[in-house]
């Protein structure tokens, strides 16, 4: 099993520019979440999806949009990126929610410039 | 005041020492409680979930003070492979991450 993975690594966008992060998950997960993480922040919850078909606001989603294509991927698109969004972006899967561990992928490393 | 308060550090220990990380959190509604490891430029992984009797793992022992909302880890005989931060984790309706602390293990 290849757990969660993450396209892409890295990217680097200019002010204005549309991107979409994706994410995938090979362990028939219900649950599945989008994390920024910033220094000093800790990860802080841009949107989450409980199940398939389904999708909440978490702590920061303004600037964001996500989209549960089906079980397996959570997507999250940035329509007009701005130097605030650098941050590293992390998806992250649970098998029935909050309660268990989460599994998360390696991580997207995004500049804003 | 942030959700999740942990002591960022660092904390620069040698090997074989015996090191304690504190954690505090707001929401007395919180259900469940977790660290997790975060290795440098890497994903965090869970390292244990903490109980309310508190709970062992080899040299990781995790504590919950539901009264005084405060979660403890300590780690006995470090490693050098202990290196990494450690987040603290307090799921009430989400999952909310302290800002980790920092631990680097010397030789």
């Amino acid at each position: 099993n290849a757990g969660v993975t993450q396209t892409p690594k890295f990217q680097v966008l200019k002010t204005g520019q549309s991107m979409t992060l994706q994410c995938a998950q090979d362990m028939n997960h219900n649950s599945m979440y989008w994390y920024r993480q910033d220094p000093g922040m800790g990860l802080r919850l841009i949107y989450y999806s409980a199940s398939e078909g389904t999708t909440d606001k978490g702590e920061v989603p303004n600037g964001y949009n996500v989209s549960r294509l089906n079980k397996r991927e959570f997507s999250l698109r940035l329509e007009s990126a701005a130097p605030s969004q650098t941050s590293v972006y992390f998806c992250a899967s649970t098998n029935t929610g909050l309660q268990e561990r989460q599994y998360f992928g390696p991580g997207t490393r995004l500049l804003v410039l | 005041r942030k959700e999740v308060e942990q002591d960022p550090g660092p904390f620069n220990v040698p090997e074989g020492a015996t090191v304690a990380f504190n954690c505090t959190y707001s929401n007395s509604a919180s259900q469940s409680f977790f660290w997790y490891r975060q290795d440098c430029r890497k994903e965090p992984k869970l390292l244990m979930s903490v109980y309310s009797s508190g709970n062992e793992d080899g040299r990781f022992t995790a504590q919950l003070n539901r009264a005084s909302q405060y979660i403890s880890l300590l780690i006995r005989d470090s490693k050098l492979s202990d290196s990494a931060t450690y987040l603290c984790v307090v799921n009430a309706n989400d999952m909310r991450f302290g800002a980790g602390t920092r631990l680097t293990v010397k030789p």
